[in-house]
């Protein structure tokens, strides 16, 4: 069962446009995670948010986390054709040790 | 750099066979993973590993797969017989120990069961 749900499940834009995603899940969290994976290849890990963080940057990537509101946002700014992908939210549960993916958001970036 | 190794990358087969995929994780990394994607959908985890002991199996279907990473290092799943709803990508992630959660991925085996 995942826990994470993204929205919206497809996104379509031009490059140099800002995309972003969405992700909900349900119970407490220690931390939570974005991937990015390429067709028919593995995941890649983003970057990590932990519960009490609020924001977070890494290059172009700017993730936001609301644990009232259980939900997470990637931004993936200024983007390129590069950045087309399926991208996870991945939520690490309090007690369970381990990362419930939900079913991703995949982008396409049209050059 | 470092990378998690998988084989086969594909992989055809006949319902009711044996298949068996292969994975060798980065070097150091106590954690595996094993994880089942289908298509369009996010990867679900099917067993955990620390080093040689299984943490975590509670959604591997125990009727016909099976896991071991004997060493503590590369690891193997099986499954006997495959059937059509197999068909999936199945995936190897390692991560230096089951307290840190950030994970490395292998480029999967893509799985087809006829």
């Amino acid at each position: 069962s995942q826990q994470g749900e993204e929205d919206p499940q497809a996104l379509s834009i031009q490059e140099g446009e800002n995309a972003t995603m969405n992700c909900s899940y349900k119970t407490s969290i220690n931390n939570l995670q974005w991937y990015r994976q390429n067709s028919g290849r593995g995941l890649v890990h983003l970057i990590l948010i932990r519960s009490n963080e609020r924001e977070k940057h890494s290059g172009r990537l700017r993730v936001t986390l609301d644990t009232s509101k259980k939900s997470s946002s990637l931004l993936i700014t200024a983007s390129r054709a590069a950045d087309t992908a399926s991208y996870f939210c991945a939520t690490d549960d309090t007690n369970a040790g381990k990362s419930t993916f939900g079913d991703g958001t995949t982008l396409t970036v049209k050059p | 750099e470092a990378e998690v190794a998988q084989s086969p990358r594909y992989k055809i087969t006949e319902k009711s066979q044996a298949v068996a995929f292969w994975c060798d994780p980065i070097s150091g990394h106590a954690t595996l993973y094993w994880y089942r994607q289908i298509l369009g959908q996010g990867p679900e985890l099917l067993v955990q590993f620390q080093d040689e002991s299984v943490v975590d199996d509670s959604q591997l279907p125990k009727d016909r797969f099976s896991a071991e990473r004997l060493k503590g290092v590369d690891s193997t799943l099986k499954i006997q017989p495959a059937e059509l709803g197999d068909s999936a990508m199945y995936l190897c992630a390692s991560s230096i120990t089951s307290g840190v959660l950030e994970q490395y991925f292998g480029p999967g085996t893509r799985l087809t069961v006829t």
